[in-house]
């Protein structure tokens, strides 16, 4: 079973505007990493951030988290077509090595 | 660097059968974790391996196997496959720090059991 959810489980918005996704999981965790997938391809890594860390930017994508509530946001600013995809959250625990647990995952549409 | 690699990339094999799947790792990567994607289950760890020994395993039956070479190439075995063994599997390995993972994913291989 999945560590938490992701929320809207789709969003569709025009190009320009920002994208935001919120991701929930139940343990406590080591780091949190965002992907996307596109078309039932690979997924893509996006950024990772550490548990210890509040906030990390990577060119358009902002990355929150809140550890108090269990909850991390991806904000992906003036959005482009081509950010059209899954995007997914996934969390690793202390002692689990590499075991990712994933979200359910977003579907963004961005339309021109 | 080359990315995460994985072999075949499509496959289709009928009920009872067998398929092994391969996966090669990012150069200097060691960690290769499987896990199997599908519409109603989304994203499920398989396995990990480290240094060709199994750290970690998900819930999955027995038929589900893995092994990891010296080279930290990856290969992983389905035997009797059953209908809904149907799914994207998608091999990553891992670049470990002193604060955890930082996973990287192959494109996948789709494997449709008919």
């Amino acid at each position: 079973s999945q560590q938490g959810e992701e929320d809207p489980q789709a969003l569709s918005i025009q190009e320009g505007e920002n994208a935001t996704m919120n991701c929930s999981y139940k343990t406590s965790i080591n780091n949190l990493q965002w992907y996307r997938q596109n078309s039932g391809r690979g997924l893509v890594h996006l950024i990772l951030i550490r548990s210890n860390e509040r906030e990390k930017h990577s060119g358009r994508l902002r990355v929150t988290l809140d550890t108090s509530k269990k909850s991390s946001s991806l904000l992906i600013t003036a959005s482009r077509a081509a950010d059209t995809a899954s995007y997914f959250c996934a969390t690793d625990s202390h002692n689990q090595g590499g075991k990712l647990i994933f979200g359910q995952g977003t579907e963004l549409s961005v339309k021109p | 660097k080359a990315g995460v690699t994985q072999t075949p990339r499509y496959l289709i094999k009928t009920r009872g059968q067998q398929v092994t799947l391969s996966c090669s790792p990012i150069s200097g990567h060691r960690s290769v974790s499987w896990y199997q994607q599908t519409p109603g289950q989304g994203l499920q760890f398989l396995f990990e391996y480290f240094s060709e020994t199994q750290r970690n395993k998900g819930n999955f039956p027995g038929r589900f196997s893995g092994r990891q070479f010296s080279n930290s190439r990856s290969e992983m075995n389905v035997s009797t496959l059953e209908l809904g063994d149907s799914a994207l599997y998608l091999c990553a390995s891992a670049f470990i720090s002193g604060q955890g993972y930082e996973q990287y994913f192959g494109p996948g291989t789709r494997l449709t059991v008919t």
